[in-house]
């Protein structure tokens, strides 16, 4: 079955304590991304990857790093984090970056605390 | 500027009734493409249906078709005989830039739509 698997779905942290979200999609999709959603805002790009090796940052990047190393994964890292990275986060994969569809993952839901 | 305009926070409609959901976009790049995604409680993101800028007809997938109004910038979403099931959380997007390799997906703040039995 073609799907993005993020892991986890559901997870609370400290201030300041390492976390990755990671990523994985079967479809050997070249493009892949990362989007926040926040109440009253719709999703927000954090950050996107063209290809393996290649990636570049969206509209809301700080806070956040990223790496493709593998075309099938692409983790989410959050050094530090921070209350205001409270938040729900999908990574989503597409054919190419002009696809006609992105498949999301299931989200994570992360609480900063 | 806001690059899609949802202008609808909620949205009520009879169960077995058509709805209608706006969308506005903003670009000045002649290509781009409008998605509409839904977003039931459970939180996960469903594609519905693509237009792009240079189809000529509008987009249909089953009970849903976008209305395109290129002129006026808009890419409404009909869903025709509502179900309880259509009761979720309604996204427009849209990325520009199609034919140099666009790599950023709009969205807009979305439409909450029940769907009334």
């Amino acid at each position: 079955e073609a799907q993005v698997t993020q892991n986890p779905r559901y997870l609370i942290t400290v201030t300041g304590k390492k976390l990755t979200v990671t990523c994985s999609q079967n479809m050997n999709h070249e493009y892949m991304s990362w989007y926040r959603q926040d109440p009253g805002l719709g999703l927000r790009q954090i950050y996107y990857s063209m290809n393996v090796e290649v990636t570049d940052k969206g509209d809301v990047p700080e806070g956040y790093k990223v790496s493709r190393k593998e075309k099938r994964n692409f983790p989410l890292i959050l050094e530090s984090p921070s209350p205001n990275q409270t938040s729900l986060y999908f990574c989503a994969s597409s054919l190419e970056s002009g696809g006609t569809e992105a498949f999301f993952g299931q989200g994570t839901r992360l609480t900063v605390v | 500027a806001q690059k899609i305009t949802q202008t609808q926070p909620g949205m009520f409609v009879q169960e077995k009734e058509a709805v209608t959901l706006d969308c506005t976009y903003d670009t000045s790049d002649p290509s781009y493409g409008l998605f509409w995604y839904k977003q039931p409680s459970s939180g996960e993101m469903i594609f519905l249906i693509y237009q792009g800028s240079y189809d000529q007809q509008n987009a249909t997938e089953g009970r849903y078709s976008l209305n395109f109004q290129k002129a006026r910038k808009s890419a409404n979403l009909v869903i025709s005989a509502s179900q309880l099931g259509d009761s979720a959380m309604y996204f427009c997007a849209m990325r520009e830039g199609l034919l140099t390799g666009a790599n950023n997906l709009f969205f807009g703040t979305g439409t909450r739509l029940t769907v009334i039995p």
